[in-house]
C-alpha cells in the first residue's frame, strides 16, 4: 500500500482534458513539493513536473501541476496517443524518506 | 553525456548479498544527492534510499533499513547500493537517480536503465 494515493487508471479520448489525483497527509505532500514523473511501456521513469508545478524543459506545456493542502494534480490537455503510459506522484516525507503514489496507468481511447 | 549506467544486478538466493553500482557522467557528480528506486515486476515505483552530494547524509526506506547500505565515491563519480540478507520480495529492477539538488527530496532529474535483481533460490 503506498503512502500517496492515486487512482489506479484514468482514460480520456485525443485532445481531451484529464487529470490525475494524488493524495497524500501532513508529513508529506502538506509540507513538501510534488514531483511528477511518466514512465512509457518498457523504459525508465522520466520526471514531467517538479516543486508542484515546473516543467523541465523539453515537457510540453500541455502537461500541468497543482498542489493544494495534502493533494495534487497531474493536468494533461490535448490529449495524444503518445501519453499512454504509467504516470507517478512522488514527494519527500518529513520522517526522513521518499514516498511514491501507486501509479495511475493513462489509456489513450 | 549526460548519463547513469546501473551494473551489479543478477540472481542471488535467499539470505544473499549483491552490490549495485551506478556510475555517473557528465555532471558535477559531488553537488548533487543520489537516490535507488526499484520497481517489482508489473508493480509501481518505490523509493529505496537517497544519500547527500557529499555523501554524509543517508536516507532509507523502512522495508530495507539495517539490511541495505548507500554510499558514494565522489572520486570516482559512482554511487552503491550494498545490499544483505535479500528477501524475495526485494526482486526488482533497480533504478539510479540523480536528484535535482544538494538533498534527497524526491525530485529525480536524470534516471538510469536499471538494472534487475532477483532473489531466488
Amino acid at each position: 500500500q503506498s503512502v500517496l494515493t492515486q487512482p489506479p487508471s484514468a482514460s480520456g479520448t485525443p485532445g481531451q482534458r484529464v487529470t490525475i489525483s494524488c493524495s497524500g497527509s501532513s508529513s508529506n505532500i502538506g509540507s513538501n513539493p510534488v514531483n511528477w514523473y511518466q514512465q512509457l511501456p518498457g523504459t525508465a521513469p522520466k520526471v514531467l513536473i517538479y516543486r508542484n508545478n515546473q516543467r523541465p524543459s523539453g515537457v510540453p506545456d500541455r502537461f500541468s501541476g497543482s498542489k493544494s493542502g495534502t493533494s495534487a494534480s497531474l493536468a494533461i490537455s490535448g490529449l495524444q496517443s503518445e501519453d499512454e503510459a504509467d504516470y507517478y506522484c512522488a514527494t519527500w516525507d518529513d520522517s526522513l524518506k521518499g514516498v511514491f503514489g501507486g501509479g495511475t496507468k493513462l489509456t489513450v481511447l | 553525456e549526460v548519463q547513469l549506467l546501473e551494473s551489479g544486478g543478477g540472481l542471488v538466493q535467499p539470505g544473499g548479498s549483491l552490490r549495485l553500482s551506478c556510475a555517473a557522467s557528465g555532471f558535477t557528480f559531488t553537488t548533487y544527492a543520489m537516490t535507488w528506486v526499484r520497481q517489482a515486476p508489473g508493480k509501481g515505483l518505490e523509493w529505496v534510499s537517497g544519500v547527500s552530494g557529499s555523501g554524509g547524509s543517508t536516507y532509507y526506506a523502512d522495508s530495507v533499513k539495517g539490511r541495505f547500505t548507500i554510499s558514494r565515491d565522489n572520486s570516482k563519480n559512482t554511487l552503491y547500493l550494498e545490499m544483505n540478507s535479500l528477501r524475495s520480495e526485494d526482486t526488482a529492477v533497480y533504478y539510479c537517480a540523480k536528484e535535482g539538488q544538494w538533498e534527497p527530496r524526491a525530485y529525480l532529474d536524470l534516471w538510469g536503465q536499471g538494472t534487475l535483481v532477483t532473489v531466488s533460490s
